[in-house]
């Protein structure tokens, strides 16, 4: 069954560090996005991605973070200077046709640890 | 502001029980709600979605309502195991929007 597949599964890093979390959605969807869990609390909304841009973005998805489509499978997330309070699990999900129809697909998650 | 609330915020139950979990929210203009399987440390995992002309809906052991009016939506699930001790998280998208409104989840454990 077709999956969305998230690496690294794991990451530690130092505060003020560049991360990025790769994420490769289910080939035929058209949405991509991405969400955050802090330890504890609820899933929370990121960044949405279509045709090439971002559609909508969260309060939380300020100028240190950045999203990128580099070739036909990939889809990133890139935390510029990571800060202790980015520490958290981030899923990337996919779906065929948005989220007014769609089914949502969410991978596995990457969690990051900020020290 | 659009929010969902569950209840209760966990549970215990005995395996081969029933147990129904409650959802309102808040979200506008109300596109469907969802609910959610989340294993710690894992991702969400699609139970079902509901649109605002359906009241019920089942996949197996899970059966979702929804009172589009009242704003409220439940999670029965029937004849527990085990492998059910889970959080359940009931998730709402609004019509227009690209995001999902995530509840803070019940979290459930069955035991044997």
């Amino acid at each position: 069954e077709p999956e969305v597949t998230q690496t690294p599964s794991h990451q530690v890093t130092q505060m003020g560090q560049e991360v990025i979390l790769r994420c490769v959605p289910i080939s035929n969807h058209l949405y991509f996005y991405w969400y955050r869990q802090i330890l504890g609390q609820k899933v929370e909304f990121l960044v949405s991605f279509y045709n090439n841009e971002i559609s909508e973005k969260s309060e939380i998805f300020d100028d240190q973070f950045s999203v990128e489509r580099p070739d036909g499978s990939n889809f990133t997330l890139k935390i510029r200077s990571t800060k202790l309070e980015d520490s958290a699990m981030y899923f990337c999900a996919s779906s065929t046709s948005g989220l007014n129809t769609g089914e949502l697909f969410f991978g596995e998650g990457s969690r990051l640890t900020v020290l | 502001k659009n929010q969902v609330e569950q209840s209760p915020q966990s549970l215990i139950i005995l395996e081969g029980k029933n147990c129904t979990l409650q959802c309102n929210y808040t979200v506008s203009p109300f596109s469907n709600l969802r609910w959610y399987k989340q294993d710690t440390g894992r991702g969400p995992v699609s139970l079902t979605i509901m649109t605002f002309s359906e009241n019920t809906k089942s996949n197996g052991r899970y059966t979702a309502t929804l009172d589009a009016d009242t704003k409220q939506s439940s999670l029965h699930i029937t004849a527990s195991q085990l492998s059910d001790s889970a959080s359940y998280i009931c998730v709402v998208s609004a019509t227009g929007f690209q995001k999902l409104v995530f509840g803070t989840g019940t979290r459930l454990l069955v035991s044997p």
